[in-house]
């Protein structure tokens, strides 16, 4: 089983949907949790972390499952600028790799 | 404030040949990482940084490739007799401190081409 693993997509939905992903990860060790985006040809950045209790910020909104070994982002009410590449990623004290990042879910968004 | 900033944007060699790649992280943050990125990959850990001392280099693929950062501040990712397979973006980043909650902060990454 890889360390982290996210559907690919992509994703195409239009403008107005509600879209999920789910990204899972293998260590139980693993302490924290976040999602980047990643446009093309550009470097990821932040978009939130994820808490245990999850946690909101505007259309987004994060969970985690510790006893199932996953997070999810869901975005609501997609915009067009929402068209992008999301990583999950996981962090752990102990196991084999201190930061690990998914492959990247893709996102189109169409109008 | 500045950001992340990494140099060249871009570098071409040949194989066997040595590269240096450059990263300057924001100013004052005391950790510093690099991944690599292959095309549809998310990024690879490859090294991190507290302060001069590498934390965790557990993500270095093999000998050929050493990571320095002598004050604390600036890095140089160094790979030797460079193979094709090398051919990535190398990304770095920077955190105010190595706390796994920390945000990290991304530079525009070198594309890195090996002939």
């Amino acid at each position: 089983r890889k360390e982290v693993e996210q559907d690919p997509g992509p994703f195409n939905v239009p403008e107005g949907a509600t879209v999920a992903f789910n990204c899972t990860y293998s260590n139980s060790a693993s302490q924290s949790f976040f999602w980047y985006r990643q446009d093309c040809r550009k470097e990821p950045k932040l978009l939130m972390s994820v808490y245990s209790s999850g946690n909101e910020d505007g259309r987004f909104t994060a969970q985690l499952n510790r006893a199932s070994q996953y997070i999810s982002l869901l975005i609501r009410d997609s915009k067009l600028s929402d068209s992008a590449t999301y990583l999950c990623v996981v962090r752990a004290i102990s196991g084999n790799t201190p930061i690990v990042f998914g492959k990247g879910t893709r996102l189109s968004v169409i109008a | 404030g500045a950001g992340v900033s990494q140099t060249p944007s871009n570098k071409v060699t040949e194989k066997g040949k040595y590269v240096e790649l450059r990263c300057d992280p924001i100013s004052g943050h005391t950790a510093l990482y690099w991944y690599r990125q292959s095309l549809g990959q998310g990024p690879e850990f490859l090294i991190y940084f507290q302060g001069t001392g590498a934390a965790d280099d557990s993500g270095l693929p093999n000998d050929r490739f050493f990571a320095v950062r002598p004050e604390g501040s600036v890095s140089t990712l160094k790979i030797q007799r460079t193979e094709r397979g090398d051919s990535a973006v190398y990304l770095c980043a920077s955190s105010s401190r190595a706390g796994i909650t920390d945000t990290q902060y991304f530079g525009p990454g070198t594309r890195l081409t090996v002939l």
